[in-house]
This record gives C-alpha cells, sequence and structure tokens, in this order.
C-alpha cells in the first residue's frame, strides 16, 4: 500500500459545527503533516508528528486541534471554524531519516467550506 | 528565512515542446528537493526528488536538476502531451531532523493540442 488516504472528500460545515478530518497511511511512515492550502497558493504548513507526537505547530489557532492516535493515524478536529477557513486541507507522510528515501507522499485532500 | 521562488508563474505551449520549470532558493543548506504536480483541486503528486548531493534526477519523459552552490533547480518536460497541464510545485526540505519543507508558489503550466 503506497497511499495516503483522506476523509471526507469535501466537509461543508457552520460556524459552530464541531468536525473532524481523517488520514490514514499503511506504509510504516513515522512523520505525518497537516497543510493548508488555498486557492492558486501553495500548502503552507500548519503541524507535523514525529512518532506519533507533535514536533511542529506553525502557530496555528486553537480552533483547529490535531491528534495522531497511532502511527497510521492522523486527526485534525475543526471547532469554531470562520468562513477564511475554508480551504483544501492535505495530508502528507514521510519516512524518518535513516528508513530510506525522505520523499513526501501527499493525500488527496479534503475540501472544506465553512459557511 | 528560505524563499523559494518559481518563475515563470503561468506557461503555455503547444503539444510536442519541450517544457523548462525553474525554482530557486536562498539558502543552499537543504537536505533534499522534491517536485510535485497538482491537478485542480486535487493532492500533491510526487515527480521527481533530489537529494542534496544529486546533481540530477530522471523518470521517463522528467529530467529535474539540482545546483544547490546557486541555489536553483530545473524541471524538464520532453515532448510536452495535453495530459501535462497541471501546477508543478517544487519543495525545498530544510537540514533539520523534522523534515520542514518550503514550497514555492508553482507554475500553471497549459499544453495546448
Amino acid at each position: 500500500d503506497t497511499e495516503v488516504t483522506q476523509t471526507p472528500k469535501h466537509l461543508v460545515m457552520g460556524m459552530t459545527n464541531k468536525k473532524s478530518l481523517k488520514c490514514e497511511q499503511h506504509m510504516g511512515h513515522r512523520a505525518m503533516y497537516w497543510y493548508k492550502q488555498k486557492a492558486k497558493k501553495p500548502p503552507e504548513l500548519m503541524f507535523v508528528y514525529s512518532y506519533e507526537k507533535l514536533s511542529i505547530n506553525e502557530s496555528v489557532p486553537s480552533r483547529f486541534s490535531p491528534e495522531c492516535p497511532n502511527s497510521s493515524l492522523l486527526n485534525l478536529h475543526l471547532h469554531a471554524l470562520q468562513p477564511e477557513d475554508s480551504a483544501l486541507y492535505l495530508c502528507a507522510s514521510r519516512p524518518i531519516p535513516g528508513q530510506g528515501d525522505n520523499e513526501q507522499f501527499f493525500g488527496p485532500g479534503t475540501r472544506l467550506t465553512v459557511l | 528565512k528560505q524563499e523559494v521562488t518559481q518563475i515563470p508563474a503561468a506557461l503555455s505551449v503547444p503539444e510536442g515542446e519541450n517544457l523548462v520549470l525553474n525554482c530557486s532558493f536562498t539558502d543552499s543548506a537543504i537536505y533534499n528537493l522534491q517536485w510535485f504536480r497538482q491537478d485542480p483541486g486535487k493532492g500533491l503528486t510526487s515527480l521527481l526528488l533530489i537529494q542534496s548531493s544529486q546533481r540530477e534526477q530522471t523518470s521517463g519523459r522528467l529530467n529535474a536538476s539540482l545546483d544547490k552552490s546557486s541555489g536553483r533547480s530545473t524541471l524538464y518536460i520532453a515532448a510536452s502531451q495535453p495530459g501535462d497541464s497541471a501546477t508543478y510545485l517544487c519543495a525545498v526540505r530544510r537540514s533539520d531532523s523534522w523534515g520542514k519543507f518550503q514550497f514555492g508558489a508553482g507554475t500553471q503550466v497549459v499544453v495546448t493540442p
């Protein structure tokens, strides 16, 4: 299995809702990432997990809450979002140095719309 | 702070022509550089990864070069096809253990039949 999967593909939520995005990989990668991408812009890093521990938080607002319950799964919990949070949310994974190549693999993304 | 620039921002070529896409970065202390393709509204597909010790990588019609000292990488796509129409992004990985990548803004490519 050489892919990163993300669910749901599309999500529409109100500003008072609580929802979660899910990302899964079975490549044995021990680094997992959340990115946010606005239209016609490059991906912006949000969080990095290394060995299931949060290693980088790029000053993301607390209405975004990441979780890594095991080495294959990465969640992003959403609460009280704003319309400007509407974007494509991308998950990626990568082998830790020492496990071979350091190529980054991306999932197809979740298109989030906040009303 | 590492800055990554891709020029041109958009490119249109007739089918069969070779594509040349440029990526420049300001800090040469990189671990590797990765080229991606992104179709509209989709995720990123990895095309080529070049380690900092390498000068080039090839895969089929794709060839990517890296000149770390001058802070440049070039992606060549030979004999372009309409299916090559997409946005191409380069990402530079810092020389640290957490693997933080810095992306360029991308080059939007249209190949006309």
